[in-house]
């Protein structure tokens, strides 16, 4: 199986500050992989596809890069809203796999 | 609009059986990419099964051979038989549809889950 592995595990920040959240892949896996953000209580949300896509109606503070074994999420000007978990996903090869999640929270 | 909504979860014995539907509105279950994720209790997301839009499943090492994937056209849904289950299985369950862009598991759209509790 493909080892996802997060860093930070958890981060704290304040409202218009810029954060990135780094995932590794154990093996290469392209541009096979995807964000997510979950709040709690609620299914994920999908932020980033394909490493660097931004899905549909997720703003433009949110980007993704990468390819082969390692990614970074950014989060530019935070908004209240953004303080979630995070989760990177690799959807090259079975079984897909999450990182363990990155918590974001309010300094 | 697409919409996906789970049921079926409870509270049941280790060894027993459970169905999870998972009822879409807005698309066609049949020709999507459409895979089960699940969450324990405070932990983090693993991926549990897919059925592809030409029938093929594949399943996650840890449920193969006791969780059954399929799904049923004219009622648009998407369904988990779950037998022999064990404490460990105790978990949110989510259907989660692909997005279409280039893999089998970009997960667009998810329910808002089923809980199921395996205890004695």
């Amino acid at each position: 199986d493909i080892q996802m592995t997060q860093s930070p595990s958890s981060v704290s920040a304040s409202v218009g500050d810029r954060v990135t959240i780094t995932c590794r892949a154990s093996e290469a896996i392209g541009s096979f992989l995807a964000w997510y953000q979950q709040k709690p209580g609620k299914a994920p949300k999908l932020l980033i596809f394909a490493a660097s896509s931004l899905q549909s109606g997720v703003p433009s503070r949110f980007s993704g890069s990468g390819f082969g074994t390692d990614f970074t999420l950014t989060l530019n000007s935070l908004q209240p809203e953004d303080f979630a978990t995070y989760y990177c996903q690799q959807a090259k090869s079975f079984p897909f796999t999450f990182g363990q999640g990155t918590r974001l929270e309010i300094k | 609009e697409v919409q996906l909504v789970e049921s079926g979860g409870g509270l049941i014995q280790p060894g027993g059986s459970l169905r999870l539907s998972c009822a879409a509105s807005g698309f066609t279950v049949t020709t999507n990419y459409m895979s089960w994720v699940r969450q324990a209790p405070g932990k983090g997301l693993e991926w549990v099964s897919i059925i592809y839009s030409g029938g093929d499943t594949y399943y996650a090492d840890s449920v193969r051979g006791r969780f059954t994937i399929s799904r049923h056209s004219s009622k648009n849904t998407l369904y988990l038989q779950m037998n022999s289950l064990r404490v460990e299985d105790t978990a949110i369950y989510y259907c989660a549809r692909d997005n279409g862009r280039g893999s089998y598991a970009f997960f667009d759209y998810w329910g808002q889950g089923t809980l199921v509790t395996v205890s004695s």
